[in-house]
């Protein structure tokens, strides 16, 4: 099975602008989850998303969106960029999200805003 | 308190040795937890996972479990130098955030393996 991918695998921004990442989920995987990681704050939650709905959301503030597809593919959209933004921005897939599943990591997009 | 807490290391040890990692959760109805390497520039990759008290071994990784004392270690036995990475502690937690979807990782622990 191919494992979790993103698109784009690196982007530059600058303040202001708006962004829009892709991941698409192992195969037969439902539950898609979304996190930041940075330096300063470690590994962060932003949502989970579970047959197109948006089941939990972590503490970011609300330029910070997302949505599933038909599919489970999700996007995530981030507004009005500030240079806090930069970050990896991880999704991790599950079959449905349950108690004992793994998380399976894509490898990322890396987003530089100036 | 933080949710999920790890020694932030550095850990060094030489080849051969056995590496200690330690993390700490704070609430007790948590439920599962993981181990996750990383290494640099790459994303976190599964170890391990564990649920019920007690030890689990897969290969020269051993994860252990203590519900009591709130408390989930990974032991690498005859360490490599390839193991050089951070190792992220993660737990889920159903009473927080309604869903079991959502992972709560510690900062990590970087540990690196000298030849």
């Amino acid at each position: 099975k191919a494992g979790v991918t993103q698109t784009p695998r690196y982007l530059i921004k600058t303040r202001g602008q708006q962004v829009t990442l892709s991941c698409s989920p192992i195969s037969g995987h439902r539950s898609v989850s979304w996190y930041q990681q940075t330096p300063g704050q470690g590994l962060q939650f932003l949502f989970e998303y579970f047959s197109e709905t948006q089941r939990n959301k972590g503490n970011f503030p609300g330029r910070f969106s997302g949505r599933q597809f038909s599919n489970s593919r999700s996007e995530m959209n981030v507004s009005t960029l500030e240079l806090g933004d930069s970050a990896l921005y991880l999704c991790a897939s599950s079959l449905e999200g349950s108690s004992q599943e793994t998380q399976y990591f894509g490898p990322g997009t890396r987003l530089l805003v100036l | 308190q933080k949710e999920v807490e790890q020694n932030s290391g550095p850990l060094s040890v030489p080849e051969g040795a056995i590496a200690s990692l330690n993390c700490t959760y704070s609430d007790r109805v948590s439920q599962s937890f993981f181990w996750y390497r990383q290494y640099s520039g790459k994303s976190p990759e599964l170890i391990m996972s564990i649920y019920s008290n007690g030890d689990k071994e897969d290969g020269r990784f051993t994860a252990q479990l203590n519900k009591a004392s709130q408390y989930v270690s990974l032991l690498i036995r005859d360490s490599q130098p390839s193991d050089s990475a951070t190792y992220l502690c993660a737990v889920k937690n159903p009473r927080r955030g309604s869903t079991l979807g959502r992972l709560y990782f510690g900062r990590g622990t970087q540990l690196t393996v000298w030849p």
